[in-house]
């Protein structure tokens, strides 16, 4: 089973600017996460969609950052425009019902904004 | 709010000790609880997990036990190996399974 696909892996750009990343979920998990994890913190969840529906961006900086998921598959994370604190590890993750919270994680892309 | 608050790092070890890395919780209601391991360059993958009271996770050698008496998760290992070195994530998910919430992180380095 292929897991959780993510790009870029990294992405250097510089404030003001404007990046966007790209997941591939598990086929057939209806729910997908995007975190930020910044260094030496624990993930943070930015916005999780169930299908193409947002369920929770309370903690999404709406002001500059965007997600969508068209067709309830792959989904993008836009930033616009990037910030120095917005340098972090963007992780997404998906899971089905039953997974009592567990989640399937990708493998991250590490952005630096200069 | 939920949250989760793990034993600070780094820790470091040499092959073969023992290891304990804390974890404690507060939550409302009965959350299920997790493990969570990330290797260098590469995404967080499910360790363990336990989802009531006194059910004990396992996997790869590590086990954790909930404990709701002191709301506790520690997890241990009775003998790491150099290909454990990664960093630990404590977590905890609502009883309705939408919210995870993950503690800070241990880096955990072994030494041969």
């Amino acid at each position: 089973e292929a897991g959780v696909a993510q790009s870029p892996r990294y992405k250097i750009i510089e404030k003001r600017q404007s990046v966007a990343f790209w997941c591939n979920p598990i086929s057939g998990h209806a729910t997908l996460y995007w975190y930020q994890q910044i260094l030496g913190q624990g993930p943070k969840l930015l916005i999780q969609f169930q299908n193409n529906g947002v369920v929770d961006d309370s903690q999404l900086p709406k002001d500059r950052f965007s997600a969508e998921r068209l067709k309830g598959v792959d989904s993008t994370l836009k930033i616009q425009p990037a910030k120095l604190e917005d340098s972090a590890v963007y992780l997404c993750a998906s899971s089905q019902p039953g997974l009592a919270g567990g989640r399937y994680f990708g493998p991250g892309t590490r952005l630096t904004v200069l | 709010g939920d949250s989760v608050t793990q034993m600070e790092g780094p820790v470091t070890l040499s092959e073969e000790a023992f290891l304990t890395i804390n974890c404690t919780y507060t939550a409302t209601g009965y959350p299920s609880l997790f493990w969570y391991v990330q290797y260098p360059g590469e995404g967080l993958q499910l360790l363990l997990k336990a989802t009531k009271a006194d059910d004990k996770g396992s996997n790869k050698g590590f086990e954790a036990t909930y404990r709701k008496e002191t709301t506790s998760f520690h997890l241990e290992k009775g003998s790491v190996q150099v290909s454990d070195s990664a960093v630990y994530f404590c977590a905890l998910s609502d009883q309705g399974a939408q919210k995870l919430v993950f503690g800070q992180g241990t880096r955990l380095t072994i030494n041969p």
